[in-house]
């Protein structure tokens, strides 16, 4: 069974960078059938898909976070990252890393980690 | 544009049938895949492609689509079921790949 778990910082300061990484358990972020992903929900809205990382390093973002997002992955440790530059309020979120089976569908799930971005 | 609408909440009797739909110009060319969330939960993937349940989801729950709409409907509906649902597809954009989520719909079991 597949288990992803969020980890990093739960409070940032405005302007300042967020960070998370996902450490998967019970699968290889190797495997070739799969690819890796950040999603997030804001406090009573929707889910937005953020950015999606292959094991080869090939990555695909959100064209509205694309200028501040990075996210990498470490298959030796099994986990991938994600930074988010210049944060601001509106970041607030739940922030879910998740496997992207065949780029199509979301099919494991992290349980989330809030990240509350304030002074 | 690439946009997912649903409407924002449906009510259904115990035991009857209520089907969600999901609309947007990105499921003329692909599949939605449909997630249940509870809260405090991390969605979880009730349906998949044409028709696909993951391992574990019960059969009360099928999808169908058709030219720019997709549904999911639960036949014979549980307490368990009462949830936000988000359909979820691929689009692309200038030659890019983007993943889209409609805005969720609240279902209430009555």
């Amino acid at each position: 069974q597949v288990q992803l778990q969020e980890s990093g910082p739960r409070l940032v300061k405005p302007s300042e960078t967020l960070s998370l990484t996902c450490n998967v358990s019970g699968g290889s972020l190797d495997d070739r059938s799969f690819f890796w992903a950040y999603i997030r929900q804001p406090p009573g809205k929707r889910l937005e898909w953020i950015a999606t990382i292959y094991y080869t390093g090939a990555t695909h973002f959100n064209p509205s976070l694309k200028s501040r997002v990075a996210i990498s992955i470490d298959t030796s440790n099994n986990r991938f990252s994600l930074n988010l530059t210049s944060a601001t309020a509106a970041d607030t979120a739940v922030y879910y890393c998740a496997r992207h089976q065949n780029l199509v569908n979301f099919d494991y799930w992290g349980q989330g980690s809030l990240v509350t971005v304030s002074s | 544009s690439s946009e997912l609408t649903q409407d924002p909440a449906v009510s259904v009797a115990l035991g009857q049938t209520v089907r969600i739909t999901c609309q947007g110009d990105s499921l003329r060319g692909y599949y939605a895949s449909w997630y249940q969330q509870k809260p405090g939960q991390a969605p979880l993937l009730v349906m998949s492609g044409k028709n696909k349940r993951p391992s574990g989801i019960p059969d009360r729950f099928s999808g169908s689509s058709s030219r720019d709409s997709a549904s999911l409907t639960i036949t014979g509906a549980q307490a368990e079921d009462e949830a936000d649902y988000y359909c979820n597809s691929r689009d692309s954009i200038g030659g890019h790949l983007i993943w889209l989520f409609g805005g969720g719909t609240k279902v209430t079991v009555l």
